[in-house]
């Protein structure tokens, strides 16, 4: 039973179109993340949810906006994509946030290819 | 200068080898270091956690955080073809985001 899932795995699509990219959690942990991990496998946050509530939103275009309908689910948005966008995206949450750990839980990446 | 540095390798080593993976750090406020593990295709999973500096072993894996260089490791010992995969530090402190390094691709060739 996958802890952190993400749809689609793989998603090629054309400059200039919105895609979606959606992530749940059975973990019943109170945050949820996305991360975005570029060609040089460089892992950086981009917004964070503490049980539907934004506590994070990294300096990301407007272009990008996530949205959490409840504690187990985050889903991010992205309008006229480009080229730079193209990226594998990471859903992940913690059982806490504020004391973080660090224990973060990782879905398995949203490839976005973006031509 | 990024908050957290890591050589991304590739490294490549023979099987049985020991293994040493480093990161540096700028932030003197950082209290958390962790080490994940990242097999192709897949998404991060933490591997070892530790607190302030000093040494934990878990396993063929050691961690040690050297604060007062602000300078973390990785050792892995007996080294296994399992073993290839990308490896990342990460640290923060209480209340802060997680901050992680490049990550070292590292080969264990049999």
């Amino acid at each position: 039973d996958t802890a952190v899932s993400q749809t689609p795995k793989y998603l090629v699509t054309q400059m200039g179109n919105d895609k979606s990219i959606k992530c749940e959690q059975n973990l019943g942990h109170d945050t949820m993340y996305w991360y975005k991990q570029d060609s040089k496998k460089f892992l950086k946050i981009m917004f964070s949810y503490n049980n539907k509530e934004l506590i994070i939103n990294e300096t990301v275009p407007n272009r990008f906006s996530p949205k959490s309908p409840d504690k187990a689910h985050l889903n991010l948005h992205i309008n006229s994509l480009e080229l730079g966008d193209s990226a594998v995206y990471f859903c992940a949450s913690s059982q806490v946030s504020g004391r973080i750990s660090g224990e973060l839980f990782f879905g398995e990446g949203s490839r976005l290819t973006v031509l | 200068q990024k908050e957290v540095e890591q050589d991304p390798g590739p490294l490549s080593v023979p099987e049985g080898a020991i293994v040493s993976l480093n990161c540096t750090y700028s932030n003197s406020a950082f209290q958390y270091f962790m080490w994940y593990r990242q097999y192709s295709r897949k998404g991060p999973e933490l591997l070892m956690y530790t607190y302030s500096s000093g040494n934990k072993e878990d396993g063929r894996f050691t961690a040690q955080v050297d604060k007062s260089s602000k300078y973390i490791s990785l050792f892995i010992r007996d080294s296994q073809p399992s073993d290839s995969a990308t490896y990342l530090c990460a640290m923060n402190n209480q209340g802060g985001k997680l901050i992680f390094g490049q990550g070292t691709e590292l080969s264990v060739k049999p």
